[in-house]
C-alpha cells in the first residue's frame, strides 16, 4: 500500500523558534513528487515546498526547508523562525501513481 | 475569478437526500481534482479529471458518489442517498500540470448529513 504517515498530531512552537514536523511514506516507485502544503484556519489549502525524489538536494522556500532522505522514506519540514502566521493544519502529501496522497495532518500552533 | 471557486460553502440535508457539490477551476487549469477531508483526517483522494481523458475515479467510496466536468471547466460532485457518514467537507483543486505541479484548492463545501 502507497500511504503517508505524520505521526505528530499536534505540535507547538514559541514564536521566532524553529519547529520540523515529520513524514514517512511507504512506496515502491522510484520516481515520485513530495509535497507539504498549509491549510490555515480559513481553511484554503495552499502549497509550501515541493520535492522531485530524483533530486538529492533538499528544497529550500524562505523559512521552510525539508529534510529528504529518499531512503529512509522520510520527507520532514523545518519551519524556522516560526511566526504566528504559521499557524495552521500541514498535510505531507506524495504522488507515487497518478493520484496525491495526503497524511493526516500536523496541527501547529505558534504561541507568541 | 482567480482562484478556485466551490459551492455551496456548507450544506445541511437530511439522509437519503441527494446532494450536488460544484466548482469552478482556475480558468485554463486542465486537472481538476476533487478530495474529501473528515474531521481529524487527511485528504481523501476521490477523482481526477485531466483534459479529454477518461477521469480517474478510482477513489470514489461507493456508486452513490460521481463526478462530472463540462466542458473541461466546471465539475459536479454528486452524492445520492446521502448517509451520515458522508459528512465531511468536500474540496476541489485544479492544476495546470497535473499531480507533479502546484495544487490551487477552493475552500471546500462542509456537507452535513442529520
Amino acid at each position: 500500500a502507497q500511504t503517508v504517515t505524520q505521526s505528530q498530531p499536534e505540535m507547538s512552537v514559541q514564536e521566532a523558534e524553529t519547529v520540523t514536523l515529520s513524514c514517512t511514506y511507504d512506496t515502491s516507485e522510484n520516481n515520485y513528487y513530495l509535497f507539504w502544503y498549509k491549510q490555515p484556519p480559513s481553511r484554503q489549502m495552499i502549497l509550501v515546498i515541493r520535492q522531485e525524489a530524483y533530486k538529492q538536494q533538499n528544497a529550500t522556500e524562505n523559512r521552510f526547508s525539508v529534510n529528504f532522505q529518499k531512503a529512509a522514506k522520510s520527507f520532514s519540514l523545518k519551519i524556522s523562525d516560526s511566526q504566528l502566521g504559521d499557524t495552521a493544519m500541514y498535510f505531507c502529501a506524495f504522488t507515487p501513481n497518478n493520484d496525491m496522497r495526503f497524511g493526516a495532518g500536523t496541527r501547529l500552533t505558534v504561541k507568541p | 475569478g482567480a482562484g478556485v471557486s466551490q459551492s455551496p460553502s456548507n450544506k445541511v440535508t437530511e439522509k437519503g437526500k441527494d446532494v450536488e457539490l460544484r466548482c469552478d477551476p482556475i480558468s485554463g487549469h486542465t486537472a481538476l481534482y476533487w478530495y474529501r477531508q473528515s474531521l481529524g483526517q487527511g485528504l481523501e483522494f476521490l477523482i481526477y479529471f485531466q483534459g479529454n481523458s477518461a477521469p480517474d475515479k478510482s477513489g470514489l467510496p461507493s456508486d452513490r458518489f460521481s463526478a462530472e466536468r463540462t466542458g473541461g471547466s466546471v465539475s459536479t460532485l454528486t452524492i445520492q442517498r446521502t448517509q451520515q457518514e458522508d459528512s465531511a467537507v468536500y474540496l476541489c483543486a485544479s492544476s495546470s500540470t497535473g499531480f507533479f505541479g502546484e495544487l490551487f484548492f477552493g475552500e471546500g463545501s462542509r456537507l452535513t448529513v442529520l
